[in-house]
């Protein structure tokens, strides 16, 4: 079984500064690694995903995370956000497996002031 | 860009009534999977569906939940007897043999 320990349920940033969302995992099998962001009253959108080869994943929107095997973390980095970045972001988990579930943190809401 | 689609995108009912939750993953898809959020909780697995039968489910899917496939495009979620708890959003997602999970925009159940 996979576990997602997202330890900050809410991180205020100004905008343009830097933020991390932080990420930490637990499983006794490999695994895949996922961020999922949430718009207010919409459903969750593919931010990044971590399946292998380079541990640095990007997405188009400037957000990345690094795959660190050995502290079991894949935290969320941008160097500059917007207000628009304000959302609910989700950090999941699967298994290699066939038929691998999701299996998700409890979220952090990240809010973008002026 | 594909989509999975879902509907309706709110129900509400009344406790003790069925409700049959509907989804269209897309179509080269072979994995599915139905999750629920109740307002400000995490987002928590229910059921997944491969090969048309249950491959894996969580403790919240008990015999009061349900899933078929009925036409080989629809994915179903049915609810026998719905209690107030089960008011939540309800998310289908889909995947094909990759690793990309899509998810639906979610069909709002409120039970009353």
């Amino acid at each position: 079984a996979q576990s997602v320990t997202q330890l900050d349920s809410q991180v205020p940033v100004f905008e343009e500064a830097p933020v991390e969302l932080r990420c930490n995992y637990s499983s006794s099998v490999s695994v895949y690694l996922f961020w999922y962001v949430q718009y207010p009253n919409q459903g969750l959108q593919l931010l990044l995903k971590y399946l292998s080869g380079s541990t640095l994943v990007e997405s188009i929107n400037g957000f990345e995370a690094e795959f660190n095997k050995s502290q079991t973390s894949f935290h969320l980095r941008k160097p500059s956000v917007h207000i628009s970045d304000t959302a609910e972001y989700f950090c999941a988990v699967s298994s290699t497996g066939t038929a691998s579930k999701l299996t998700f943190g409890t979220g952090t809401r990240l809010q973008v002031t002026l | 860009e594909p989509e999975v689609t879902q509907t309706p995108s709110h129900q509400v009912t009344q406790m003790g009534q069925e409700v049959i939750l509907r989804c269209v993953p897309i179509s080269n898809h072979l994995y599915f999977y139905w999750y629920r959020q109740i307002l400000g909780q995490k987002v928590e697995f229910l059921v997944s569906f491969y090969n048309n039968e249950i491959s894996e489910k969580s403790e919240i899917f008990d015999d009061q939940f349900s899933v078929e496939r009925p036409d080989g495009s629809n994915f179903t979620l049915k609810i026998r007897s719905t209690k107030l708890e089960d008011s939540a959003m309800y998310f289908c997602a889909s995947r094909g043999q990759g690793f990309g999970y899509t998810f639906g925009s979610g069909t709002r159940l409120t039970v009353v």
